[in-house]
């Protein structure tokens, strides 16, 4: 089957821009994924879909993070405006469901905000 | 935040030793999995425990569960250059609605 797919690979920006980045998951995957991963430590979880709804999305920072899981699909990470300790990779990842099926990871989303 | 913790941070051994990295944590659990990162590159899943499982085997990788300690250790056996990468270890929380948390992870490099 095919991975997680995400775009684009790296993101140069300037702080106060905004930015986008897009995650298609793995056919059939209901539950979808997005975590924040700051160098030298674990993914920290953003946002969790199950089909295009929202399961949990305590640790966005909805002042500056949206995302969106139109059909139950893709998906789009957006940060408006983007600071500096937004630098990370951003990894999106599916399961077929929420409860004891591991997770597929794409290869994320390097951003560097200068 | 994580709550998550791994032990040690960071571990250097020779090719064909074992390693062993533990994973605490702090809530009550659906399960616990293991991931996998070489670097630039996403994560990995390698082996999941459910929390009425006390050990799991899957080739090299041995992976044990304590409820009660809440802790959890994966141990890779005749290690090989090959398995150098971060390992992480992650916990379902079911008192969280599933949410899987990881931990800061175990930076392993085997020496050839």
């Amino acid at each position: 089957e095919a991975g997680v797919a995400q775009s684009p690979r790296y993101k140069i920006i300037e702080k106060r821009q905004s930015v986008a980045f897009w995650c298609n998951p793995i056919s059939g995957h209901a539950t979808l994924y997005w975590y924040q991963q700051i160098l030298g430590q674990g993914p920290k979880l953003l946002i969790q879909f199950q089909n295009n709804g929202v399961v949990d999305d305590s640790q966005l920072p909805k002042d500056r993070f949206s995302a969106e899981r139109l059909k139950g699909v893709d998906s789009t990470l957006k940060i408006q405006p983007a600071k500096l300790e937004d630098s990370a990779v951003y990894l999106c990842a599916s399961s077929r469901d929420r409860s004891n099926s591991p997770l597929h990871f794409g290869n994320g989303t390097r951003l560097t905000v200068t | 935040s994580q709550q998550g913790e791994e032990d040690p941070q960071a571990l250097s051994i020779q090719e064909g030793e074992n390693a062993t990295m533990n994973c605490s944590y702090k809530t009550s659990i659906n399960n616990l999995q293991w991931y996998r990162q070489n670097s630039g590159r996403g994560l990995v899943h390698l082996i999941l425990i459910r929390s009425n499982e006390r050990e799991k085997h899957s080739g090299r990788l041995r992976v044990t569960l304590d409820t009660s300690k809440k802790s959890s250790s994966l141990l890779i056996t005749a290690s090989r250059a090959a398995d150098t990468a971060s390992y992480f270890c992650a916990y379902m929380n079911n008192n969280a609605g599933n949410m899987l948390t990881f931990g800061g992870g175990t930076r392993l490099m085997v020496k050839p």
